[in-house]
């Protein structure tokens, strides 16, 4: 069975505050993606990286960054000098690679308020 | 280029109730997935559908059911509706069935149930 665990449930920072969201996984295949997607209040998930499971080079995208060490099962997300657009509920998800069936386990959730 | 749309945006039924929700692709995508989010959790797989078949199906009772047209696009079923159906329904669309293509969400339709 897949699992993914986002133990911050909220975190609190005031604007141009850098933040990292934990996301850990646990999944018994050799090979998988792992997901960040963005949820703001209107509802829609907004996807923001994939990775596989074959590449643990670190990524920069902008304010953020993706730190994946596959030793410690975790794919953390850091946004760095945040701004209030930032606030969001934040998903860490996991999927089989090559299944044939790309189904996404979730995380519960790491809801970020950013305050100016 | 249109993304996933879904509709109705907001649906009250009450208990026992029939519900239909539909959804369609974002354009060139064929494969559509169901999920169900309650408050303040993540969302939870529903099944998916490509080909216009059930391909496959997470833990949801058979209240549940879907279907996919020709076009790609698809209705989600729930049959005699509990309060604890009561979530944000998300439709999600891919290019393909497989984990390589990341999925593209739509606004969802959110569904009370009195």
């Amino acid at each position: 069975a897949q699992k993914v665990t986002q133990a911050q449930t909220e975190i609190s920072v005031v604007e141009k505050e850098d933040v990292t969201l934990d996301c850990v996984y646990e999944t018994r295949d050799t090979t998988y993606y792992l997901f960040w997607y963005k949820q703001p209040p209107s509802g829609e998930l907004v996807f923001l990286i994939r990775r596989n499971s074959f590449d643990e080079q670190n990524e920069i995208s902008g304010r953020y960054s993706w730190n994946f060490q596959k030793s410690t099962s975790s794919f953390n997300f850091t946004i760095t000098a945040s701004q209030v657009v930032d606030s969001a509920v934040y998903f860490c998800a996991l999927s089989r690679m090559n299944s044939g069936y790309s189904t996404l386990t979730f995380g519960k959730g790491t809801m970020l308020l950013v305050s100016p | 280029d249109a993304g996933v749309t879904q509709s109705p945006t907001h649906l009250i039924k009450t208990r026992g109730q029939q519900v239909t929700l539909r959804c369609s692709p974002k354009s060139g995508h064929d494969t559509v997935s169901w999920y169900q989010q309650a408050l303040g959790q993540g969302p939870q797989f529903i099944f998916q559908y490509y080909e216009e078949e059930e391909r496959q199906r997470g833990n949801f009772p058979d209240r549940f059911s879907g279907h996919q047209f020709p076009n790609y696009s698809s209705e989600l079923n729930v049959n005699a509706l509990l309060l604890g159906d009561s979530a944000l329904y998300l439709c999600a669309s891919s290019l393909g069935a497989g984990g390589n293509q990341p999925q593209h969400f739509g606004d969802g339709t959110r569904l009370s149930i009195l």
